[in-house]
């Protein structure tokens, strides 16, 4: 079955430190890969989308940074984490034309 | 990407149908007419989409204009699980999924 894993649930991290959130999905090959943000009592920004291994697209500038070493991996990254990077993050997985499926999110509180 | 307009909130009744609009008057061929939810402290929950035709689920309808200019997704007897942000989002085939700031539905009891 195709299901969407994300890790960790929750973080709390100091400023200034790096992070790594990573997401993987099963069932499928060459899948569509997004990661959004939401910060408190916000709505969900896109931040990274990949539509293959070697394809990455950014949609906000910031100190974040995507990655996908696998077909079905897909990691947001950043070397020093700032404040107003404290939110809840979330993996998806858009087949062409169907439902996203989402992964259970990352609670992240930079401190 | 094709924007949707969607009312900041809308108030239903219990047990009573609601119909919240959303209008993409941008809208092109290619694009499918999404539909998600999001409950407070959880990820986004698909809700319904389609391209043209109108689609039933066990969760919602959706009824697309015959131009495709505007959609009304209808819970057809709310409850008060189904208070919520809706979002309505056009994607096309293959492509992002951007959302907007979405429709608060509070359902009173």
């Amino acid at each position: 079955s195709q299901t969407i894993h994300q890790w960790p649930a929750t973080l709390v991290q100091p400023v200034g430190s790096p992070l790594s959130l990573e997401c993987t999905v099963e069932g499928t090959s060459n899948p569509n890969l997004y990661w959004y943000r939401q910060a408190a009592g916000r709505g969900l920004q896109l931040l990274f989308y990949s539509i293959g291994i070697d394809q990455i697209s950014s949609e906000v500038p910031q100190n974040l940074s995507a990655s996908r070493p696998q077909d079905r991996q897909f990691i947001l990254s950043s070397k020093k984490l700032l404040l107003s990077d404290s939110g809840f993050y979330l993996c998806a997985w858009v087949p062409p034309g169907l439902e996203a499926f989402f992964g259970q999110g990352t609670r992240l509180t930079v401190v | 990407d094709a924007k949707t307009t969607q009312p900041n909130s809308m108030e239903s009744n219990e047990e009573e149908p609601v119909h919240l609009p959303c209008n993409h008057s941008t809208i092109s061929g290619t694009d499918y007419i999404h539909w998600y939810r999001q409950l407070p402290s959880q990820g986004p929950e698909y809700v319904i989409h389609g391209l043209t035709s109108n689609v039933n689920n066990r969760m919602a309808s959706l009824a697309i204009a015959e131009d495709r200019k505007s959609s009304t997704l209808i819970l057809h007897r709310a409850t008060l699980r189904d208070a919520a942000v809706y979002y309505c989002i056009l994607s096309p085939y293959g492509n992002k999924l951007v959302f907007g700031a979405g429709t608060i539905l509070r359902v009173k009891s």
